[in-house]
């Protein structure tokens, strides 16, 4: 079965603090891996797309890894600020019929308070 | 939120009525996706859509009806035979080929049924 777990469910930080939030996956056969921000009530906005050969990738204060070999993601903010709180989704393409299927986890919450 | 609206941004409905939800873009993009999401649960796919007057189900499509007669427009109607419509409701549309190819997803609809 394709499933995409993030952890931890949530997380409050401190404003200038740095995170790390984790996604493991079992998805066949992998096309991509996505992060993606969703601010309360809005539609979730991309962050980071990264294929099979890369194993990095960053978009300013954040920066997305892939292992693939361990089916592990990671996505660490620098330097947080509180318009960082938001929930943090990974997500995971599978190879369907020549398209992309988004398989979605259930997303980390950050809170960053002053 | 890119060049995709929904409107409206909340709506409640009795129950056992039928209701329809918009969703347009400007990206000139070929396919549209229809989303449900539920508290602590990822992003599910309802409907998609690639090309005018064609559509596909997704994971959860009974008790949702959809049409594409125009590229920028995909609406989404919530049957009374869907058993639990309440619920946040993304549209999203990509473009096709050359992947990964991006999905935006506009700033979604949450319904109220009682």
């Amino acid at each position: 079965k394709n499933q995409v777990e993030q952890s931890p469910q949530s997380l409050i930080i401190l404003e200038g603090k740095n995170c790390t939030l984790q996604c493991n996956y079992t998805v066949s056969p992998f096309s991509n891996l996505r992060w993606y921000k969703q601010d309360t009530g809005r539609g979730p906005v991309s962050l980071t797309i990264m294929t099979f050969s890369e194993n990095t990738k960053s978009n300013g204060r954040y920066t997305a890894t892939l292992d693939a070999d361990t089916k592990q993601s990671s996505l660490h903010i620098t330097a947080s600020q509180l318009s960082d709180s938001a929930s943090y989704i990974c997500v995971v393409s599978v190879d369907s019929s020549g398209t992309d299927k988004l398989i979605f986890g259930t997303g980390t919450r950050l809170q960053v308070f002053p | 939120d890119g060049g995709i609206t929904q409107s409206p941004k909340y709506l409640f409905r009795k129950e056992g009525q039928n209701v329809t939800l918009s969703c347009e873009q400007n990206l000139n993009h070929d396919a549209m996706y229809w989303y449900r999401q539920d508290p602590g649960q990822g992003l599910r796919l309802i409907y998609y859509s690639q090309i005018v007057n064609d559509f596909q189900k997704g994971d959860i499509a009974e008790g949702y009806s959809v049409s594409r007669e125009k590229k920028e427009s995909f609406p989404l109607t919530v049957t009374s035979a869907q058993k639990n419509p309440t619920a946040f409701y993304l549209c999203a549309s990509s473009i096709i080929g050359g992947r990964p190819y991006e999905q935006y997803f506009g700033p979604g609809t949450r319904l109220t049924v009682t």
